[in-house]
């Protein structure tokens, strides 16, 4: 069982909002990921980190941006929401060490009206 | 980079009948085959894993083979019920690399 944890859960907001999504994982890994997901359709990979104070964009471009200050929090931010940022957001984290699996977090829903 | 592909994108089966789903990867250094389920409105959890130095591992209704000349691995599930219901991703990784690489993802749905 992973314990990583997302907040908030659902979340409508209104265009042009900022918004955090906060993602907190008491496991000590050292990689995070946040993925973007529409409703059973493909994952993709936003941003990534390996540690603190070290952030990367991932495969799909994403107009959210990520920090890593602490080990356990990699919160992602929308300065601006629009409709088309409406998706699910999965927080991931993964232990050091090569063939490891990673553990997803329960997602946070973002309806942007 | 490595590439996933994963087969079918639906699949439909009838309580109690097996359900079997495929996927095929590049990188014939990949030598890590997580299985994914994702059950409505969850994220997803982690089913079974394989390694490369293995050719199967079964886990109770579900089983997962390997066959590294072919570069394919698939997860079979025998006895289906209705909560297996859920979307299934694979995913391959190799040594150097720092994150997975996912399938398109499955969404098996078991009819009772």
């Amino acid at each position: 069982e992973a314990d990583i944890y997302q907040t908030p859960r659902y979340l409508v907001i209104g265009t042009g909002k900022k918004i955090t999504l906060e993602c907190s994982q008491t496991m000590g890994h050292d990689k995070m990921y946040w993925y973007q997901q529409d409703p059973g359709m493909e994952l993709h990979l936003i941003h990534y980190s390996y540690g603190v104070n070290s952030t990367e964009k991932g495969d799909l471009s994403s107009e959210s941006t990520v920090s890593r200050i602490r080990t356990e929090h990699f919160p992602l931010t929308l300065e601006s929401a629009r409709p088309s940022h409406t998706s699910q957001y999965l927080c991931a984290s993964r232990p050091t060490g090569t063939g490891n699996t990673i553990y997803f977090g329960e997602g946070s829903w973002l309806t942007v009206v | 980079g490595e590439n996933v592909e994963q087969h079918p994108s639906t699949l439909s089966v009838q309580e109690g009948d097996s359900a079997v789903i495929k996927c095929t990867y590049s990188d014939s250094a990949s030598n890590y085959f997580p299985w994914y389920k994702q059950e409505l409105g969850k994220g997803p959890q982690l089913i079974i894993d394989i390694r490369s130095n293995v050719g199967e591992k079964k886990d109770q209704r579900i089983a997962v083979t390997l066959n590294k000349t072919a570069k394919h691995f698939s997860l079979h599930i025998t006895e289906t019920q209705p909560e297996d219901s859920a979307v299934y991703f694979c995913a391959a990784s190799k040594p150097s690399a720092r994150q997975l690489t996912f399938g398109s993802g499955t969404q098996l749905t078991v009819l009772p």
